[in-house]
């Protein structure tokens, strides 16, 4: 069975930093690009961060929103996505999630983000 | 980026009874290998979203028969035939034709 596992969020204040992590199981991970996603309390998803598989460059891709800011990262030997957020302001705040594309299915529990002083 | 917008944002339904949701798209979803990447996602209250339909009308595993998608080009549609009280839920529609991936506002169905 398919599992993603999202932690490392909490309460950061403006311009500091979180480091997110999805631990996965159940499928090769490393034949699998992953993305992240967050959703703003009563909004739709949005989509935040992409990095393809080593087969593919591993390069990442990112959402205006937070490119610069915020780094995609992948631990094969751990079947582990990262997402690492800095200089957070406070419309990152929200529930982020990682699914793979491109089926975008599943979908972790989420872990949340709130950006406050 | 593409632009999903869906109606109605609010649909309150009779237990038993039927209902749909309309999803339209700024631009075709059709892909260069001849696919539609039309996705349906159902979130509960306090859970993460769950994948129902995939290219427009194929039911994920587990989903139950009175669910039902249709649709092509830039217009499709998310059917319940009759509503059960586990139904209540926002429903999503989200395109992965296009990069990035876009989510519609969502419709929020909600028992009568």
């Amino acid at each position: 069975e398919v599992q993603l596992v999202e932690s490392g969020g909490g309460l950061a204040q403006p311009g500091r930093s979180l480091r997110l992590s999805c631990t996965t199981s159940g499928f090769n991970f490393d034949d699998k690009a992953m993305s992240w996603f967050r959703q703003a309390p009563g909004n739709r998803p949005e989509w935040v961060a992409f990095i393809r598989s080593k087969t593919f460059g591993g390069t990442a891709e990112y959402a205006a929103s937070v490119k610069g800011r915020f780094t995609i990262s992948r631990d094969d030997s751990k079947s582990v996505a990262y997402l690492q957020m800095d200089s957070l302001k406070t419309e990152d705040t929200g529930m982020y999630y990682c699914t793979p594309p491109p089926w975008f299915d599943p979908w972790g529990q989420g872990t949340l983000v709130i950006v406050s002083s | 980026d593409v632009v999903m917008t869906q109606s109605p944002l609010s649909l309150p339904v009779t237990l038993g009874q039927p209902a749909s949701i309309s999803c339209s798209s700024s631009q075709s979803l059709v892909y260069s290998d001849g696919n539609t990447y039309l996705n349906w996602f159902q979130q509960r209250p306090g859970q993460s979203p769950r994948r129902l339909i995939y290219q427009v009308s194929n039911r994920d595993s587990g989903v139950p028969d009175r669910f039902s998608g249709s649709g092509s080009g830039t217009e499709f549609t998310l059917k319940i035939t009759k509503v059960e009280a586990e139904d209540v839920a926002v429903y999503y529609c989200m395109q992965a034709t296009h990069w990035p991936p876009t989510f519609g506002q969502g419709t929020r169905l909600e028992i009568k």
